[in-house]
Parts: C-alpha cells; structure tokens; sequence
C-alpha cells in the first residue's frame, strides 16, 4: 500500500533563518505531489506541485520553494523565513491523472518568531 | 479563478441528529469535487470522490451530492456521532495536475 511521510512535524524556528520540509511516498511510482499551506483562518493554498523529478509548477509567488529531487520525495525550502511564512504545511500525492483521489501527509508545523 | 465556499463555517450538534454541509463553486467547469475530513492538527483523510459526471456518492453513514450546473454539493451525515467531530473541507478539481481548490471548512462539533 502507498504511504506518506512529512518531516518534521513541528519546528520553530527564528526570522531569517532557512527551512527545509521534506515529504517522501512510498509505495507508487511517478506520483504528482503537492505542497499545500493552511494559515490561521484561512484555507488551503495550493504552493506547488510536480508531475515529475526536477518539473516545479509554483501557484502563486512567495518566499518559499521547492525541489524534486527524486522519484518520490519533494522538498519545501526557504533561505530566508518571515513570520508570514507560519502555519501548517501539508505535503499530498496522487497517482498521474486528473480524476484520482489526492492523499495528505500528516503536516508540518511552523510557527516563525 | 475558482473560489470555494462553505456554510455554515461552524456547526454543533447533539449526538444523534442528521446534519448537512453545504460547498458551492463559482466556475462550473470542474473535474471532480471531494469532501475531506480534518481531525485538531492533523492531515487531510480523503471521505468521497464525485467525478462531474457522477450526482452523489454514499459511503457509510456519509452522502455526498453534486449539483455541476448550479455549482454546488452536499455532504450529509446520518446518526451524527461524537466522533464526528472534525473540520470537513470540499475542494473541486479543475483538471491537469494542478491539484485542488479547497474551500475554509465547517468545524463541526457533535455534542454527547
């Protein structure tokens, strides 16, 4: 069965400083994978995905990035926090196809001082 | 751009009663829609998958309806259950990869 591992699951960390979140999937070949944020009182915001290694779609402009350095893993980075950058992270795959169920990670949370 | 919404934002309940979530989307045009499950800091659990062409689908004490036309879906819980208790979002799919469109939520409290 196909699993999914997202670490670590709560880190602080101050302004400034760098972040690497990294997600990893087991169990399934080739899969899209996604980095999601759900800020306080908000929802989930869609920051980039990828249909393949080294392929990165970003949604939307901001002070993160990511990489996809193997089949199955996919790396959320940050040279440089800002407080705006807190929240919870989610990580989620799905097999190639745009009608399959999507699978979430436990999440990771950041909270920036 | 596509823009998810979910009423009400909050419910509570007590144990025992039927209850319905509402989601609406602005842009017809999707793929699928699916209800997700969200328990205090935790991920998301996938609950139902409607494929557009598709106008509910039930799994257990959970309905889950699709209206494409009117841009709209519901979620029904039958015999609501302490373990109930969680954030239910909806997300619509617009197709190729590039992933959901998630609405805010109903944090739902069902009391014992």
């Amino acid at each position: 069965s196909q699993t999914i591992h997202q670490w670590p699951a709560t880190l602080v960390q101050p302004v400034g400083s760098p972040l690497s979140l990294e997600c990893t999937v087991e169990g399934t070949s080739n899969p899209n994978l996604y980095w999601y944020r759900q800020a306080a009182g908000r929802g989930l915001q869609l920051l980039f995905y990828s249909v393949g290694i080294g392929q990165i779609s970003s949604e939307v402009p901001q002070n993160l990035s990511a990489s996809r350095p193997q089949d199955r893993q996919f790396i959320l980075s940050s040279k440089k926090l800002l407080l705006s950058d807190s929240g919870f992270y989610l990580c989620a795959w799905r097999s190639q196809g745009a009608r399959n169920t999507i699978y979430f990670g436990e999440g990771s949370w950041l909270t920036v001082v | 751009k596509q823009e998810v919404t979910q009423i009400p934002a909050a419910l509570s309940v007590p144990e025992g009663e039927n209850l319905v979530l509402n989601c609406s989307f602005t842009d017809s045009a999707i793929y699928n829609l699916q209800w997700f499950r969200q328990d205090p800091g935790k991920g998301l659990t996938s609950l139902l998958l409607i494929q557009s062409s598709q106008r509910e689908q039930t799994s257990g004490r959970l309905n889950a309806s699709l209206d494409k036309s009117s841009g709209r879906s519901t979620l029904y819980i039958a015999a609501s259950q302490p373990g109930d208790s969680a954030t239910y979002l909806c997300a619509v799919e617009r197709g190729g990869a590039d992933g959901l469109t998630f609405g805010k939520g109903t944090h739902l409290i069902i009391q014992p």
